[in-house]
C-alpha cells in the first residue's frame, strides 16, 4: 500500500459544469476525511466518514457538495454547479484504529474554476 | 477547539536546531497538540503528537508544559529539505469518533544555505 492516492491530480473546469475527485485511502483506514485548502490558508474541514457512514460535514459543505464512501473504500466528493469560489486543492485523509490524529494525507486534487 | 497562535514565518540556517513555539491557551484537558508539515502542491504529513511533557521521535521532538497552554517543536540540525510550512493543532475526538483537526496558517521556515 503505497498511501493515499487522490485522482485526478489537477482540474479545470468552466463555471456551472459538475466535478467528481476519487480518494483511495489506506486499506486498512476506517476513517476518512475531506479537507479544502485555498492558497495561504491552513486546510479546512469538509466532511468525516468512519467506514461507509457519513458521521460530521461541515458548514462549509454546502448543498452543491455530496460526499460518498461506499462500502467503506474509495470516497469520491462531487462539485456540482461549479462556481469561481470553489478554486481549491481538495485533500483527502485516512487514518486507522488507534492513530488518532495522526492522519496520512493524499496530494489533493487541485481545481481550478474558470 | 482551541484556538492557536504560532509565527506566520522563521527563518533558519542549515545545521541549526529550530524550535517553533504555538501557544493554545484554551486547551480544554481532552485536547491533544498534534504537529504537521507540509511541503508546496502536497498534502500535510503528521510530524508529531502530544499530550503533556516531552514526546521524541525520528523528526522531531515536542515539549509540552505542566499548563499546557503552549508547546514548542524542536526539530533538530535542519536542512534545506526541511522547508516548509508548520502547523500546530490541537484536536479533540467527537462524539462520533472523529478526530477532527482545525489548521490555522502555520509557519513558514525557511533554511537558508
Amino acid at each position: 500500500d503505497t498511501g493515499v492516492s487522490q485522482n485526478p491530480r489537477h482540474k479545470i473546469t468552466k463555471r456551472g459544469q459538475n466535478v467528481t475527485f476519487r480518494c483511495d485511502p489506506i486499506s486498512e483506514h476506517n476513517r476518512l476525511y475531506w479537507y479544502r485548502q485555498t492558497l495561504g490558508q491552513g486546510p479546512e474541514f469538509l466532511t468525516y466518514f468512519q467506514n461507509e457512514a457519513q458521521l460530521e460535514k461541515s458548514r462549509l459543505l454546502s448543498d452543491r457538495f455530496s460526499a460518498e464512501r461506499p462500502k467503506g473504500s474509495f470516497s469520491t466528493l462531487e462539485i456540482q454547479r461549479t462556481e469561481q469560489g470553489d478554486s481549491a486543492m481538495y485533500l483527502c485523509a485516512s487514518s486507522g484504529q488507534g492513530e488518532g490524529y495522526g492522519y496520512t494525507f493524499g496530494s489533493g486534487t487541485r481545481l481550478t474554476v474558470v | 477547539l482551541a484556538k492557536t497562535t504560532q509565527p506566520i514565518s522563521m527563518d533558519s540556517y542549515e545545521g541549526q536546531e529550530v524550535n517553533i513555539t504555538c501557544s493554545h491557551n484554551n486547551i480544554a484537558t481532552n485536547d491533544y497538540i498534534t504537529w504537521y508539515q507540509q511541503f508546496p502542491s502536497q498534502g500535510p504529513r503528521f510530524i508529531i503528537q502530544g499530550y503533556k511533557t516531552k514526546v521524541t521521535n525520528e523528526v522531531a521532538s515536542l515539549f509540552i508544559p505542566a499548563d499546557r497552554k503552549s508547546s514548542t517543536l524542536s526539530l533538530p540540525r535542519v536542512s534545506l529539505s526541511d522547508t516548509a510550512v508548520y502547523y500546530c493543532l490541537v484536536g479533540r475526538s467527537t462524539g462520533a469518533g472523529s478526530y477532527q483537526l482545525t489548521f490555522g496558517k502555520g509557519t513558514k521556515l525557511s533554511v537558508i544555505p
